[in-house]
């Protein structure tokens, strides 16, 4: 079956512990991206990556580092979470081309206390 | 800076009758449009999409419509279904390949029995 796999799918931490979402894909995309969906503000991209070593950042990339170095695979690392980073995250992936639609993981709830 | 605009945040319609989610964008660079409905606890899912050389794209009971001139897409759903009942988001990006893609702050849509 072909999906995207995030994981955790929920989390609660503290200020200052650096966590990690992985997200996975095992349709041979090229294309990974992760949004943050927060209410009222839509789903805004963090990071996205074309391919294998190649990540670009998008409208919120503060406080977040990717890495792309396999294909299927594309963490979201936030090095020192803050509260303001509490949200819900989706990764998704696609062929690169225009008019290929994205494919969404189920999201991940993270908490910053 | 808003690029992609959904300006109603909720939208309520009566089974059977047609829904019109409306989405304007900035961006004179975009080129390619795409509608994502989202229900609670799961990722987005991709409804329909449009490139900027078309104005009208159909999919049985979806459609969607795009203005240049005005900047400006529709989604038309005909006839609602109850089971449509979820957040639409509208999404575009620049080019032949996908790399930045802006989405609106979404509508949530209630058809009613």
């Amino acid at each position: 079956e072909a999906q995207v796999t995030q994981n955790p799918r929920y989390l609660i931490t503290v200020t200052g512990k650096k966590l990690t979402v992985t997200c996975s894909q095992n349709m041979n995309h090229e294309y990974m991206s992760w949004y943050r969906q927060d209410p009222g503000l839509g789903l805004r991209q963090i990071y996205y990556s074309m391919n294998v070593e190649v990540t670009d950042k998008g409208d919120v990339p503060e406080g977040y580092k990717v890495s792309r170095k396999e294909k299927r695979n594309f963490p979201l690392i936030l090095e020192s979470p803050s509260p303001n980073q509490t949200s819900l995250y989706f990764c998704a992936s696609s062929r690169q081309n225009s008019n290929q639609p994205q494919h969404f993981g189920d999201g991940t709830r993270l908490s910053i206390l | 800076d808003q690029q992609v605009k959904q300006n109603s945040p909720s939208l309520s319609v009566q089974e059977g009758r047609i829904s019109i989610l409306n989405c304007d964008y900035t961006n004179s660079m975009f080129d390619y449009f795409l509608w994502y409905k989202k229900y609670p606890a799961e990722g987005p899912t991709f409804l329909i999409s449009i490139s900027s050389i078309k104005d009208k794209n159909e999919d049985g009971r979806f459609t969607v419509f795009l203005n240049k001139s005005a900047k400006h897409l529709s989604l038309h759903i005909v006839p609602s279904q109850p089971g449509d009942s979820a957040v639409y988001f509208c999404a575009a990006h620049a080019g032949s390949t996908l790399g930045r893609l802006y989405f609106g702050r979404g509508t949530q849509l209630t058809v009613w029995p």
